[in-house]
C-alpha cells in the first residue's frame, strides 16, 4: 500500500515568514494530492487539490506543488490563524493515504 | 448551505457495540461518496474507507476490516458506521466526510471514548 511520508514533523515559524512542508508518495500518483489544515478540535480544511489547485476561499497565500512522488505546501507570508497541522493525501484511488502530519507552530 | 452533521459522543465498555450517524443536507446525497476518517487521540487522520452512496457498496481499508461496517439511510440522507466488539484502542473521534474525489466537507466528529 502506499504511504504518503511528510516532513517536518514540525516546524517553529514567525509570522511574516514563507514555510514550504513537504509529502512524498512511496509510488507515483501523478497530482492525486490534497492538503487538509486541522485546527485543535476542529474537522480539517481542505486548502488544495490536485497538488496545486486552492480550493474556494483559501488564501491566494497558501500554495501547492509538485508532482509524481514529491509534493510540497507554501505559505507566504504565515498569518497567526495558520497555526495548525497540515496534512496531505492521496486522493482519486484507494486507499485515500494520509500523511502523518506537519505541526505549523508561530513563534 | 452543505452541512454534515453527526450523532453525538459516545462512552462504550470493551466489547460493546456503537453506532454513529452522519446526516447530509443542502446537496443530492447519492451524488457524493461518504468517506470515514479516524483521529485517536493526539495523532493524525487515518482513512477508513468509504460508501458510495448510489449502489450503497462499501469499501474498507485493511485496518478496518472485520468489526467496522458502513451503511446508509439514504432516504434520510445519512451515512451510519458501526463498530462491534470495542476494544480500548477504537477510543478516538471520527469523521465522516463527502468526496467527489477530495474530501471538500466534513462533519463536526464524534468522540467515541472505550473505557471499563
Amino acid at each position: 500500500n502506499i504511504v504518503m511520508t511528510q516532513s517536518p514533523k514540525s516546524m517553529s515559524i514567525s509570522v511574516g515568514d514563507r514555510v514550504t512542508m513537504n509529502c512524498k508518495a512511496s509510488q507515483n500518483v501523478g497530482n492525486n494530492i490534497a492538503w487538509y489544515q486541522q485546527k485543535p478540535g476542529q474537522s480539517p480544511k481542505l486548502l488544495i487539490y490536485y497538488a496545486s489547485n486552492r480550493y474556494t476561499g483559501v488564501p491566494d497565500r497558501f500554495t501547492g506543488g509538485g508532482y509524481g512522488t514529491d509534493f510540497t505546501l507554501t505559505i507566504n507570508s504565515v498569518q497567526a490563524e495558520d497555526a495548525a497541522f497540515y496534512y496531505c493525501q492521496r486522493i482519486y484511488n484507494s486507499p485515500n493515504t494520509f500523511g502523518a502530519g506537519t505541526k505549523l507552530e508561530l513563534k | 448551505q452543505i452541512q454534515l452533521v453527526q450523532s453525538g459522543p459516545e462512552l462504550k465498555k470493551p466489547g460493546e457495540s456503537v453506532k454513529i450517524s452522519c446526516k447530509a443536507s443542502g446537496y443530492t446525497f447519492t451524488d457524493y461518496a461518504m468517506h470515514w476518517v479516524k483521529q485517536a487521540p493526539g495523532k493524525g487522520l487515518k482513512w477508513m474507507g468509504w460508501i458510495n452512496t448510489y449502489t450503497g457498496k462499501p469499501t474498507y481499508a485493511d485496518d478496518f476490516k472485520g468489526r467496522f461496517v458502513f451503511s446508509l439511510e439514504a432516504s434520510a440522507s445519512t451515512a451510519n458506521l458501526q463498530i462491534s466488539n470495542l476494544k480500548n484502542e477504537d477510543t478516538a473521534t471520527y469523521f465522516c466526510a463527502r468526496s467527489i474525489l477530495y474530501f471538500d466537507y466534513w462533519g463536526q466528529g464524534v468522540m467515541v471514548t472505550v473505557s471499563s
